[in-house]
């Protein structure tokens, strides 16, 4: 059964650092790994869709990082803003539906 | 991408009603989701809903707690039926297109009193 896992749960840092959030995955027989970012009480934005046969993903400040053999990805966000506070998901696909991670919690302080 | 819709975007309902939220696409799509997203917890699948056919469930979801229907391509309702507090929850549908991204509609929270 594909578990996900996302490290840390939550994270705070200053405005303009740069980070990296991790997720991990038990079963490498995935299609894609997709990031989303969801806002308190809202819905689920997606950010980057990696393919199973992709290494990484570039959209402006985000950059997603797949290293399926490892069963690993990471997001990272270039210089920070208080407007990336919210949760990210990882989510991978498999022979499964959709597994999500719980989610990191980031807080940028201004 | 898809433009995803959602109503009620919330609601507070009575122990032992039942509530249906709809879903509207701005595109044909053959596979519809819906998720329950419990408080401080991650997504749930709920179910699978294809168009022309019965929804396919997930373990622990059952038809007569959440019927879905898909009337066309576009469109899908979930009805949460008889609801208890345990019910309280955002519900989200969602949406897979071109090459396996889901998109997903805004939610509605549900409050079950």
């Amino acid at each position: 059964k594909q578990e996900v896992t996302q490290i840390p749960a939550a994270l705070s840092v200053p405005e303009g650092e740069n980070l990296v959030l991790n997720c991990s995955f038990t079963d490498s027989a995935i299609y894609n790994l997709q990031w989303f970012r969801q806002d308190p009480g809202k819905g689920l934005t997606s950010l980057l869709l990696i393919q199973s046969s992709q290494r990484e993903q570039t959209s402006g400040r985000l950059n997603a990082s797949l290293d399926k053999s490892s069963g690993r990805s990471t997001l990272y966000i270039a210089a920070s803003q208080p407007g990336d506070s919210a949760t990210y998901l990882c989510a991978v696909q498999g022979n499964t539906p959709l597994v999500f991670g719980k989610g990191t919690r980031l807080s940028v302080i201004a | 991408s898809a433009v995803i819709s959602q109503k009620p975007s919330r609601d507070i309902c009575q122990r032992g009603t039942s509530l249906t939220i709809q879903c509207q696409v701005d595109s044909q799509v053959t596979m519809m989701f819906w998720y329950r997203q419990q408080p401080g917890q991650s997504l749930t699948l709920i179910a699978t809903a294809n168009q022309g056919s019965e929804a396919t469930y997930e373990s622990g979801f059952v038809i007569d707690k959440f019927p879905i229907s898909r009337p066309n391509l576009t469109f899908s309702t979930l009805t949460v039926s008889n609801m208890s507090p345990e019910d309280s929850s955002i519900y989200l549908c969602s949406v897979e297109v071109g090459t396996g991204a889901q998109y997903f509609g805004p939610g509605t929270r549900l409050t079950v009193l």
